[in-house]
């Protein structure tokens, strides 16, 4: 049982290259999320997945789209990325709504020069 | 847009005394809240979660929740320099499926 899982851990691009983050979970969950963390704040959601076909924009989902391929992953796609989405970026899960607890992937670490 | 706060510290503490953690959240209609420790470089891992006011212990730790205050805290008895970490509050937002997260307060147990 690995939980969450991303890839890749760490990525350098330059302005203007397109990436795709990748998040797969094992727990049989419904729900998923993709956040990103700047030192000293704290985690911000991008987009997240209540069930299988659907997605929905969270608090900073400029520049970004995703996909949930399946129950089990959901990806996160860079189109064109910018110095600005440069930070630390975590997938997690949640099994239900409603109170329940979210599992978070180990991150990915994205420079963009 | 609803709000959680805390203190960004560092919060200093002497291994075996009580570090006292506190969080305030601007939604009166809450009604999840979680604490969860972040090692420098590792992902958020939960540590607590309470649902109804007053206090709710783990071991070495306890979650208080005022919900008439709108504030819930974490307390760490005995702390060990092991605790050295940032904590996350993070409280049920607009969306059930949704948490709202403070930016954590680093923690340091000095031994």
């Amino acid at each position: 049982n690995a939980g969450v899982t991303q890839t890749p851990k760490f990525q350098v691009l330059k302005t203007g290259q397109s990436m795709t983050l990748q998040c797969a979970q094992d727990m049989n969950h419904n729900s998923m999320y993709w956040y990103r963390q700047d030192p000293g704040m704290g985690l911000r959601l991008i987009y997240y997945s209540a069930s299988e076909g659907t997605t929905d924009k969270g608090e900073v989902p400029n520049g970004y789209n995703v996909s949930r391929l399946n129950k089990r992953e959901f990806s996160l796609r860079l189109e064109s990325a910018a110095p600005s989405q440069t930070s630390v970026y975590f997938c997690a899960s949640m099994r239900l709504a409603g109170g329940e607890t979210q599992y978070f992937g180990p991150g990915t670490r994205l420079l963009v020069l | 847009q609803k709000e959680v706060e805390q203190n960004s510290g560092p919060l200093s503490v002497p291994e075996g005394a009580i570090a006292s953690l506190n969080c305030t959240y601007s939604d009166r209609g809450s009604q999840s809240f979680f604490w969860y420790r972040q090692y420098s470089g590792k992902s958020p891992e939960l540590i607590m979660f309470i649902y109804s006011n007053g206090d709710k212990e783990d071991g070495r730790f306890t979650a208080q929740l005022n919900k008439a205050s709108q504030y819930v805290s974490l307390l760490i008895r005995d702390s060990q320099p092991s605790d050295s970490a940032t904590y996350l509050c993070a409280v049920e937002g607009d969306s059930n499926y949704q948490l709202i997260w403070g930016a954590g307060t680093k923690l340091i147990i000095k031994p």
